[in-house]
């Protein structure tokens, strides 16, 4: 059974950079397409960007170049880095697993999430 | 880029039908996936690709997609289907991944 675990920090100060890392279990990070999913206090959900072990990424250009993911396959683990947080960033940060191949997917597996509070 | 819209909230009564629509432009022409979330816990994935259930997933949610709307059907409501429902699909000329606002179900 596939198993994701995000871990880093709960609090986060306002300009300073939020980063958080996904740590897989029961399967390889390499045959999939890894997600960021956020969730605001009481919002929707909505997706940060995909990484593919090929060095493939995709962000969502609603954050303006504000965020990075990286990928390490030694350890089966992907990463989250959003930098210049303010408090709209607040929010439930998901990791999740999409398709093996590029597109069209769903987000099978996911983290159980990792609330992170931007206050100063 | 691709908007998908959901009424906020369908109330339902046990044992009837809930019908939770998802509505964008040609939607039709996309795959529709379709999650759960109870309060406080990640999303589940109850139907992908319009109207194919992951393991597990009960017959009583099923998915239909056509023209500009796409529809989660919960057969025979029970207590336990009470929480948030989300759409999602693939925006192909951004390779954005897109979700609905989500749907409260409350069973009555």
């Amino acid at each position: 059974q596939v198993q994701l675990q995000e871990s880093g920090p709960g609090l986060v100060k306002p300009s300073e950079t939020l980063s958080l890392t996904c740590n897989v279990s029961g399967d390889s990070i390499i045959y999939y397409y890894w997600s960021w999913i956020r969730q605001s206090p009481g919002g929707g959900l909505e997706w940060l960007g995909y990484i593919h072990y090929s060095g493939s990424t995709k962000y969502n250009a609603s954050l303006k170049s504000r965020v990075t993911l990286s990928l390490d396959t030694s350890k089966n683990q992907f990463s989250l880095k959003l930098k210049s947080v303010t408090a709209a960033d607040t929010a439930v940060y998901f990791c999740a697993r999409g398709g093996r191949r590029y597109g069209d997917y769903s987000f099978d597996f996911w983290g159980q999430g990792s609330l992170v509070s931007v206050s100063s | 880029s691709y908007v998908v819209t959901q009424p906020p909230s369908v109330s339902v009564a046990p044992g009837e039908t809930a019908r939770i629509p998802c509505g964008g432009s040609d939607i039709g022409s996309k795959s529709v996936h379709w999650y759960q979330q109870n309060p406080g816990q990640a999303p589940v994935l109850v139907i992908h690709y319009d109207n194919d259930r992951p393991s597990g997933i009960p017959e009583r949610f099923s998915g239909s997609n056509f023209g500009n709307t796409a529809t989660l059907t919960i057969s025979r409501v029970e207590a336990g289907d009470e929480a948030d429902y989300y759409c999602q699909v693939w925006d192909t000329p951004t390779n954005h991944y897109v979700f609905g606002s989500g749907t409260k179900v409350t069973v009555l």
